[in-house]
């Protein structure tokens, strides 16, 4: 049974990076499914951010392409996610997913992140 | 690429059958049959009820189901239990590799 768990810092300066990682259990990261990060601001709807199939380029909400890059790990365990010059908008629950046929269909429990000075 | 647009809340009374919209563009819904519907309970992660329009994941309640029209798609829940109050968000596939979201709609069982 596959599993996603999210981990990184809970709390953030305005202008730092974030540093976001999703750690899978029961699986690989294998070439042929996504692997995505979403997320919502408190008392707010859901917002994809990015995903990674293992062998090709990523993909980027066009918003956030400029400071957005997600990658996989050596180990195909993990894949993570680094956000640069965060701000209090990017105060959030963040999830990672896998993405198979096309649907969200297993998620991690989420990690909240708060921006604030 | 904005959000896919649901009410923000719909209400029912245990038993009834109750319907959830999402509309979307030439771009999303109305191009790709990748449509999926999503649950989320308080302080949890979301939970995948519907995909591909109308397929349900194993194991899945045959209570929900999905359809599509146009540029438009529909969750609908029949027999509402209480257990079925929750926020409810459509996802479509979108043109450039990308995936939306709807706002969400909160159900409230009477």
């Amino acid at each position: 049974q596959v599993q996603l768990r999210e981990s990184g810092p809970g709390l953030l300066k305005p202008s730092e990076t974030l540093s976001l990682t999703c750690t899978v259990s029961g699986s690989s990261i294998t070439s042929g499914q996504y692997w995505g990060w979403i997320r919502q601001p408190p008392g707010k709807g859901l917002e994809w951010i990015g995903g990674i199939y293992p062998t090709e380029t990523p993909y980027y909400k066009p918003s956030l392409k400029s400071r957005l890059t997600i990658s996989v790990g050596a180990s195909k365990k993990q894949f993570s996610l680094r956000l640069r010059s965060v701000t209090a908008a990017d105060t959030a629950v963040y999830y990672c997913a896998k993405n198979e046929h096309n649907t969200f269909d297993i998620w991690g429990q989420g990690t909240m992140v708060v921006v604030s000075s | 690429q904005s959000a896919l647009t649901q009410p923000a809340s719909v209400s029912g009374s245990p038993g009834q059958s109750i319907t959830i919209s999402c509309t979307g563009t030439s771009s999303d819904i109305a191009l790709f049959n990748y449509v999926s519907w999503y649950q989320q309970h308080p302080g949890t992660a979301p939970k995948l009820l519907i995909f591909d329009v109308n397929k349900r994941p194993s194991g899945g309640s045959y209570r929900f189901s999905g359809s599509k029209s146009g540029s438009a798609a529909s969750l609908a829940i029949s027999g509402l239990q209480a257990e079925d109050e929750a926020d409810y968000y459509c996802s479509s596939y979108s043109s450039g590799n990308s995936w939306l979201f709807g706002g969400g709609t909160r159900l409230t069982v009477l």
